[in-house]
C-alpha cells in the first residue's frame, strides 16, 4: 500500500532558526497537505498543495508540491515559541482519501 | 469561524463498557470522517461518510465499532465493548465534498482512555 516517508522524526532548534522537514512517497499524489497538531487537540490545515511545482506561503510557513508529485516540503522562517508542536503531511490519494505521515515533533530549546 | 465540534473531550470508561462519540461537522460539508489516532502517529481513517451513505468503512474494526449519519450531518461513533487497545485520540473531520480539493477540517477530538 501507499505509504509516506516523512523526516525528520523530531527537531530541537533554537528560537530564531529557520526549519525545514519533508515527505516522500513511493506514490504520486494529487494533492498534499500540511497540519500542526497542539497536545490534546486536532490537526489544523496550514497549507495545501494542489500542482506539481506549487509554492505556497502562510506567513513565516512556505510549502512546495515536488515536480515528480511524489514529495513534498515545508519550511517555517524564524521560528517562534508558538510553533511548538508536531507538523503531519498527508497526500491525496486516487480515491481522495488521505495517506498520513507519521509526524515531525518541533522542540524549541529555551 | 465554522468549526467542527466533537463531545465529549475526555472519556474514561472500562473495559466491557460501550462509549459514544459525537461529532457536528462544518455547515454545508458533505463529507465526513471518523480518524483514530494514536500517540505518535498519524491520524488512521475508520469511516467515511458521502451525506449519509457510508462511503469507506474497510477499517472500521465492525464486530466492536458502528457509526452512522442517519440525516447527513452529525454523526454518532460507538465502541461496544470497548477494550483496552481502544485508548487513543479519536478525531472527526469534515471536507466540503468528495473530491480533488480535499481539505478536511479537523474537531478538538475525544481522548478515550479505558482502565
Amino acid at each position: 500500500g501507499q505509504q509516506l516517508n516523512q523526516s525528520p522524526q523530531s527537531m530541537f532548534i533554537q528560537e530564531g532558526e529557520d526549519v525545514s522537514m519533508n515527505c516522500t512517497s513511493s506514490s504520486i499524489f494529487n494533492t498534499w497537505l500540511w497540519y500542526k497538531q497542539d497536545p490534546g487537540e486536532g490537526p489544523v490545515l496550514l497549507i495545501a498543495l494542489y500542482k506539481a511545482g506549487e509554492l505556497t506561503s502562510n506567513g513565516r510557513l512556505t510549502a512546495q508540491f515536488g515536480i515528480t508529485r511524489k514529495d513534498s516540503f515545508l519550511n517555517i522562517s524564524a521560528s517562534i515559541p508558538s510553533d511548538v508542536g508536531i507538523y503531519f503531511c498527508a497526500g491525496q490519494s486516487f480515491n481522495y482519501q488521505l495517506i498520513w505521515g507519521a509526524g515531525t515533533k518541533l522542540i524549541i530549546k529555551p | 469561524e465554522a468549526e467542527v465540534a466533537q463531545s465529549p473531550r475526555y472519556k474514561i470508561t472500562e473495559k466491557s463498557q460501550a462509549v459514544a462519540f459525537w461529532c457536528d461537522p462544518i455547515s454545508g460539508h458533505a463529507t465526513l470522517y471518523w480518524y483514530r489516532q494514536i500517540l505518535g502517529q498519524g491520524p488512521e481513517l475508520l469511516v467515511q461518510f458521502q451525506d449519509e451513505s457510508v462511503v469507506d468503512d474497510s477499517q472500521l474494526p465492525k464486530d466492536r465499532f458502528s457509526a452512522e449519519r442517519l440525516k447527513g450531518v452529525d454523526s454518532t461513533l460507538k465502541i461496544q465493548p470497548a477494550e483496552l487497545g481502544d485508548s487513543a485520540m479519536y478525531l472527526c473531520a469534515s471536507s466540503y465534498r468528495d473530491s480533488g480539493y480535499n481539505e478536511q477540517f479537523f474537531g478538538p477530538g475525544t481522548r478515550l482512555t479505558v482502565l
